[in-house]
């Protein structure tokens, strides 16, 4: 069975500054993807970021990148020059090849709050 | 394109009764999967729909079922309504079958049960 951990319930950044969101998983199976959702108070999911477990570089979109360590089954999403609308609760998700298509296995998530 | 849309928002329901909830994926999205989403137990996979097909289910009980149309839009229906079936009921879609393709939410049902 596949599981993802996010240790964290809550964090809080101030505006402009960097922080870390931590998420592990774990899984037997070899093909799969990693993601990491955004969902603000309005509720609509958005999609920050993907990894491909077969890619070894790390994936990047704009301010958000994130540190895959696939031997630790570690899957972090660093938030630079964090802005006020990055408040949301953020989910860590695994999709693997064999748990089927569109199914996602979340995290129970990170709230962040982001400080003027 | 217009995102995927779910009808209705909130919905108060009472125990023993059923209900459908809508979704319509955003447009030649041919794959529908549906999430419960309560504090509890967080976010969980209920089943996802292709090609009217459902392809695979979540660890729901019978109560929690679904179709999808010709024309992609998908309804789920939840019989037998039970006060712990009270959560924001989402769903999303992709463009195919594949499972290398992103997901794209809906804004969610609130469904209270009292």
């Amino acid at each position: 069975a596949q599981t993802v951990t996010q240790s964290q319930p809550e964090m809080s950044v101030q505006e402009a500054e960097t922080v870390t969101l931590s998420c592990t998983y774990d899984t037997s199976e070899s093909n799969y993807y990693l993601f990491w959702y955004k969902q603000p108070p309005s509720r609509q999911m958005i999609l920050v970021i993907r990894q491909e477990a077969y890619k070894q570089q790390n994936a990047t979109e704009n301010r958000f990148s994130v540190n895959f360590q696939k031997a630790a089954k570690s899957f972090s999403l660093k938030i630079s020059d964090s802005q006020l609308g990055d408040t949301a609760m953020y989910f860590c998700a695994f999709m693997g090849d064999q748990t089927g298509a569109n199914n996602l296995f979340f995290g129970t998530g990170t709230r962040l709050t982001v400080i003027p | 394109k217009a995102g995927v849309t779910q009808t209705p928002r909130y919905l108060i329901k009472t125990r023993g009764q059923q209900v459908t909830l809508s979704c319509s994926p955003i447009s030649g999205h041919r794959s529908v999967s549906w999430y419960q989403q309560t504090p509890g137990q967080g976010l969980q996979f209920l089943f996802e729909y292709f090609s009217e097909t459902q392809r695979n289910k979540g660890n729901f009980p019978g109560r929690f079922s679904g179709r999808q149309f010709s024309n992609s839009r998908s309804e789920m229906n939840v019989s037998t309504l039970e006060l712990g079936d009270s959560a924001l009921y989402l769903c999303a879609s992709s463009p195919s079958g594949m499972w290398l393709y992103e997901q794209y939410f809906g804004p969610g049902t609130r469904l209270t049960v009292t």
